[in-house]
């Protein structure tokens, strides 16, 4: 298995532009996790899903931050417009039931 | 709330030595306990996890935890570090009726001295 797959790896825009990230969970996984982490507040759970549904969104930090998770196979999760303080890295994990969570390699994104 | 304590924000050892890094957790019946391991600039591996059975969990590189029911901990062990062991290390708890969601705590930094 390929493991849990992001897209870009890093990103950098400007201010008040559009982002979107994208992941790819692990096949057969029924729950699907969005982290962000910055050196300052750590690692923080913005939300999840559980077989597509959004089951927990409390930690979106704000109305600019949306996830969608269209089927079993993608989720985005769009930031607009962006600021310079959603500067972190961006995981998506992935798991099944609830076993350990696979974390992917991350999107780093930079906000000028 | 249901939360994570992780003791240590930074941990410096010279290599051969002998590692504890605590993590206790907030009371919530059914717990499964994880401990995972974040290299610098890379993404978290799981280290090792606790659902049932023996309380004294063996991982991968020669890491293992302990889960004391008693004292609502998980501290991960390993008796001699090595400099590739420096990393950020997370200690993380889902509970039996949280719909597969992981509480994280906030993470320990270990840095390994050659």
């Amino acid at each position: 298995d390929a493991g849990v797959i992001q897209s870009p790896r890093h990103e950098v825009t400007e201010m008040g532009q559009e982002v979107t990230l994208r992941c790819k969970p692990i096949s057969g996984h029924d729950y699907l996790f969005w982290y962000r982490q910055t050196m300052m507040r750590g690692l923080e759970l913005l939300i999840y899903f559980n077989n597509n549904v959004p089951i927990d969104d409390s930690g979106m930090p704000e109305d600019r931050f949306s996830a969608k998770m269209p089927n079993a196979s993608f989720s985005t999760l769009k930031i607009q417009p962006s600021e310079p303080r959603d500067s972190a890295v961006y995981f998506c994990a992935s798991s099944r039931l609830a076993n350990e969570q696979f974390f992917g390699p991350g999107t780093r994104l930079t906000v000028l | 709330a249901q939360s994570v304590s992780q003791h240590n924000h930074h941990v410096i050892l010279s290599e051969a030595a002998s590692l504890e890094l605590g993590c206790n957790y907030s009371y919530g019946g059914t717990v499964n306990l994880f401990w995972y391991v974040q290299y610098p600039g890379q993404h978290l591996q799981l280290l090792l996890k606790y659902f049932s059975g023996d309380p004294l969990v063996k991982g991968i590189k020669g890491f293992e935890a302990e889960f004391i029911k008693s004292k609502f901990s998980f501290n991960l062990r390993k008796p001699s570090v090595q400099w590739s062991d420096t990393a950020e290390y997370f200690c993380a708890v889902s509970y039996g009726g949280s719909q597969g969601n992981l509480i994280f705590g906030k993470g320990t930094k270990l840095s390994v001295k050659p």
